[in-house]
């Protein structure tokens, strides 16, 4: 099994809201990672979580703020995002073996998120 | 910089031949690589990967090669199929980090 559930599957908001997106893995992974992808162009990595600790930020703005609160639960808090925040919000889990390179990233379905 | 370039943004094949999706890399502390496969509007799907110890792996009609000189790594899939009709992107990570680098995307196109 290498699913990775993600909800809500789309979200429509106001640039006042706070709203979360949740990711989910039951396969034992201990590596969480969250990317944004617009259209036409490769996911960007946003946050990387390695044993529920934040391991890489990539100068991510402050209105997104991950949460890992434990190993098989990943969240995104939004608040007060722009329009051009909008955007297919992916989540993906590895293994993360310490000591191996090849961890392979399994991803979610992902968020459709439109910031009106 | 552009660790990761898929120089070709699409590619139309006909039905039952092969395809062959290309990718150069920049760096050489990537130790292994990945293929993904996408749809419009849902997350990337695992298709296949290489270790840079190898050259070669294969699973059933998908074979990744790997050229560590060049840098390049291809994707081949034979026969082709229509479900194959899909966005296809190439990754890389090195071992000492946990970035996944991903390459522009080639949109394949395989037609009856």
């Amino acid at each position: 099994d290498t699913e990775v559930t993600q909800t809500p599957k789309h979200l429509v908001m106001g640039m006042t809201n706070k709203k979360s997106l949740k990711c989910e893995q039951h396969m034992g992974h201990r590596a969480m990672y969250w990317y944004k992808q617009k259209a036409k162009k490769p996911p960007e990595l946003m946050f990387v979580y390695s044993y529920e600790k934040l391991s890489i930020n990539e100068s991510v703005p402050s209105r997104f703020s991950p949460e890992c609160p434990n190993s098989s639960l990943l969240n995104l808090h939004l608040h007060a995002l722009q329009p051009e925040d909008s955007a297919l919000y992916l989540c993906a889990s590895s293994q993360r073996r310490i000591g191996t390179s090849t961890d392979t990233q399994y991803f979610g379905p992902g968020t459709r998120l439109t910031v009106l | 910089d552009q660790q990761v370039k898929q120089n070709s943004p699409s590619l139309s094949v006909q039905e039952g031949r092969i395809s062959i999706l290309n990718c150069d890399y920049t760096n050489s502390m990537f130790d292994y690589f990945l293929w993904y496969k996408k749809y419009p509007a849902e997350g990337p799907t695992f298709l296949i990967s290489i270790s840079s110890i190898k050259d070669k792996n294969e699973d059933g009609r998908f074979t990744v090669f790997l050229n560590k000189s060049a840098k390049h790594l291809s994707l081949h899939i034979v026969p082709s199929q229509p479900g194959d009709s899909a966005v296809y992107f190439c990754a890389a990570s090195d071992s000492n980090t946990d970035k996944l680098i991903f390459g522009t995307g080639t949109r394949l196109q395989v037609f009856p």
